[in-house]
């Protein structure tokens, strides 16, 4: 199905481990987005990326590792969990880089570090 | 500061009345507008853009004020299906492209 899709949709990991969240968009968008989301600090920017190969970081970007070595897949490594990223992560396409048609967002990964 | 600020809410709508709140941005080189509507425990949703001019959308008005860098959206006739947290999002296009800035969200909810 046509689509932005994040799996897993829950994952419980251990302080300290390595973990991989997935993101699959079937527009071709160019743009794709991780954010993160935490009670009190509403959607913060992890990284980002333009096109395939081209990625930048955002507001939180440590602790963190990105690629997108194909347009459709962003995935977003968490190199050593920490209990701090214990959150809910969204995925988001855009079709463009002006943002005037908004982004998409994948269903999110709730992610809890034990 | 934040970049962007929202009352969080909740605001308590009678259903059928009519609701607004604002949202403050602190960057004046902000170029696009939105409003993003998410459910509990759901993604966020892109509601309407905003445009300089103001714009309706069914119930919703938004409206923007450059000079003050607020937005506001105001909903008409409330539906118990408005319940929702709204973001305002604002987006600031850079060399590397461009990148939304959220809220954290003013909570509604539309009781009987």
């Amino acid at each position: 199905d046509a689509g932005i899709t994040q799996s897993p949709r829950y994952k419980i990991t251990e302080t300290g481990r390595q973990v991989t969240l997935m993101c699959h968009q079937t527009w071709s968008h160019s743009y794709m987005f991780w954010y993160r989301q935490d009670l009190g600090h509403g959607l913060r920017l992890i990284y980002y990326s333009a096109a395939a190969d081209i990625t930048d970081k955002g507001e939180v970007p440590d602790g963190y590792v990105v690629s997108r070595s194909k347009t459709e897949n962003f995935p977003l490594t968490l190199e050593s969990a920490t209990r701090s990223q214990t959150s809910v992560y969204f995925c988001a396409s855009s079709e463009s880089g002006w943002a005037n048609y908004g982004y998409t967002f994948g269903s999110g990964t709730r992610l809890t570090v034990v | 500061r934040k970049e962007v600020e929202q009352d969080p809410g909740p605001f308590n709508v009678p259903e059928g009345a009519t609701v607004a709140f604002n949202c403050t941005y602190s960057n004046s080189a902000s170029q696009s507008f939105f409003w993003y509507r998410q459910d509990c425990r759901k993604e966020p949703k892109l509601l309407m853009s905003v445009y300089s001019s103001g714009n309706e959308d069914g119930r919703f008005t938004a409206q923007l004020n450059r000079a003050s860098q607020y937005i506001s959206l105001l909903i008409r006739d409330s539906k118990l299906s408005d319940s929702a947290t709204y973001l305002c999002v604002v987006s600031l296009i850079k060399a590397a492209g461009n990148k939304l800035t959220f809220g954290g969200g003013t909570r509604v909810l539309v009781k009987p």
